[in-house]
């Protein structure tokens, strides 16, 4: 059974930027979520997406976006890059469902100069 | 709204002691709760879950936690330390019904040798 994967594990950016990141879920789950872990702090929820579309999401900007394709991997696009942006990346993988886990990936760390 | 509070951002214990990482949560509804550990530069790993079976949960490395409601507590136990059990632990709660997962700030442990 393969885990849940993320790439890259490292990025820089400058302001202004574009970036995206990737994940690809753990075999036979259907539902990815995102949240950001700035330094120091607990992951704070972007969005979740569940059969392609958004089924959640956080506090965060629109220029914070998504994409779930048809074999559940999925996309995190950031636009505009603000120094702010600087942080740990994290996908989690899980069933659809009340209470189900969440199993997370390795994370990406993004870096915004 | 749900939100879990973690009593100490960082506790110290000597190997073979016991370890006790608090975690207090507010909800209108009945919660799941869950414990993650973060190594450096790693992901979130589950420890355990509470989703209602039973309120004295058992997780992995020897860890385990009890769900108290009269407290709003779910308190993170283990009878004795390991080296390799420094890293940073997270509580987090969500609820039926909704996406996401709400973490606490965090709580970083050292074991002192």
């Amino acid at each position: 059974e393969t885990g849940v994967t993320q790439s890259p594990t490292h990025l820089i950016k400058t302001r202004g930027q574009q970036v995206t990141l990737r994940c690809s879920s753990q075999s036979g789950h259907n539902t990815v979520s995102w949240y950001q872990q700035a330094l120091g702090q607990g992951p704070q929820f972007i969005f979740q997406y569940y059969r392609e579309e958004e089924n959640g999401r956080g506090n965060f900007p629109p220029r914070f976006s998504g994409l779930q394709f048809p074999n559940y991997s999925s996309e995190l696009n950031v636009n505009a890059l603000e120094l702010d942006d600087s942080a740990l990346y994290l996908c989690a993988s899980s069933l659809a469902g009340v209470g189900e886990t969440q199993y997370f990936g390795p994370g990406t760390r993004l870096l915004v100069l | 709204a749900q939100s879990v509070t973690q009593l100490g951002s960082h506790v110290s214990v000597s190997e073979g002691a016991l370890v006790l990482l608090r975690c207090n949560y507010s909800s209108s509804v009945p919660p799941y709760l869950f414990w993650y550990v973060q190594y450096p530069n790693q992901g979130l790993q589950l420890l355990l879950k509470y989703t209602s079976a039973a309120t004295l949960v058992k997780g992995i490395n020897g860890f385990e936690a009890e769900f108290k409601k009269s407290e709003t507590s779910f308190h993170l136990t283990k009878p004795s330390a390991h080296m390799s059990d420094a890293a940073e632990y997270f509580c987090a709660v969500t609820v039926s019904g909704a996406q996401k997962l709400v973490f606490g700030q965090g709580t970083r442990l050292t074991i002192n040798p």
